[in-house]
């Protein structure tokens, strides 16, 4: 059974700095990953989507990898600004269908 | 121009209502999703039809009933409404055969007091 965990739960630091969230799973047959982000009280925003096949995906301040041997994937927030403040989400797909998710992890990023 | 959209968006009522919550995605995908996330922020599929036809059922009370009348449109109905069903509900779409990316829409938040 897929299980996916993002750790820290929740991370603050100082905007301007370069971050990285985590995201692990246990069975390394994915399809794809996705990361979101989720405003409070609002939907959710796909970030990026690493296929299978892929390593990394790249837009603006973000970058995502994908290790899948290691069952682990990466977000890169490079020059973080208050405007990041979110929680990210990582969503691991079982299939081309369906998406196992992850907790998240609340990001405050101090002005 | 929104891509993947609900109404309402905020829904309160009492328990043993029935109440629907519609979707509509302009996107042209064939995938559509219905999902729920409890008051611990955590998203858990509830279901998934591809061209109308159901292919994802989670354990979901069958007090909880989709109806795709069109590729672009997947409602939900809920039946006898608990107070366990309080929670945000988000309809998404992709096409599976592209990229299989989601796209969500804003969610409904219900609450059944």
């Amino acid at each position: 059974k897929q299980e996916v965990t993002q750790i820290p739960a929740a991370l603050s630091v100082p905007e301007g700095e370069n971050l990285v969230l985590n995201c692990s799973f246990t069975d390394s047959a994915i399809y794809n990953l996705q990361w979101f982000r989720q405003d409070p009280g609002k939907g959710l925003t796909s970030l990026l989507l690493i296929q299978s096949s892929q390593r990394e995906q790249t837009s603006g301040r973000l970058n995502a990898s994908l290790d899948k041997s290691s069952g682990r994937s990466t977000l890169y927030i490079a020059a973080s600004q208050p405007g990041d403040s979110a929680t990210y989400l990582c969503a691991v797909g079982k299939s081309n269908y369906q998406l196992i998710w992850g907790a998240g992890t609340k990001l405050i990023i101090k002005p | 121009d929104t891509a993947v959209s609900q109404t309402p968006k905020y829904l309160v009522t009492q328990m043993g209502n029935d109440k629907s919550i519609k979707c509509e995605q302009n996107l042209g995908h064939d995938t559509m999703y219905w999902y729920k996330q409890d008051s611990k922020k955590f998203l858990k599929i509830m279901f998934s039809y591809n061209n109308k036809e159901l292919i994802i059922n989670e354990t979901v009370p069958n007090r909880f009933s989709p109806k795709s009348p069109d590729k672009a449109h997947l409602n939900l109905h809920i039946n006898s409404l608990e107070l366990g069903d309080s929670a945000v509900y988000f309809c998404a779409s992709s096409q599976p055969d592209r990229s299989g990316e989601q796209y969500f829409g804003p969610g409904t938040r219900l609450t059944v007091t």
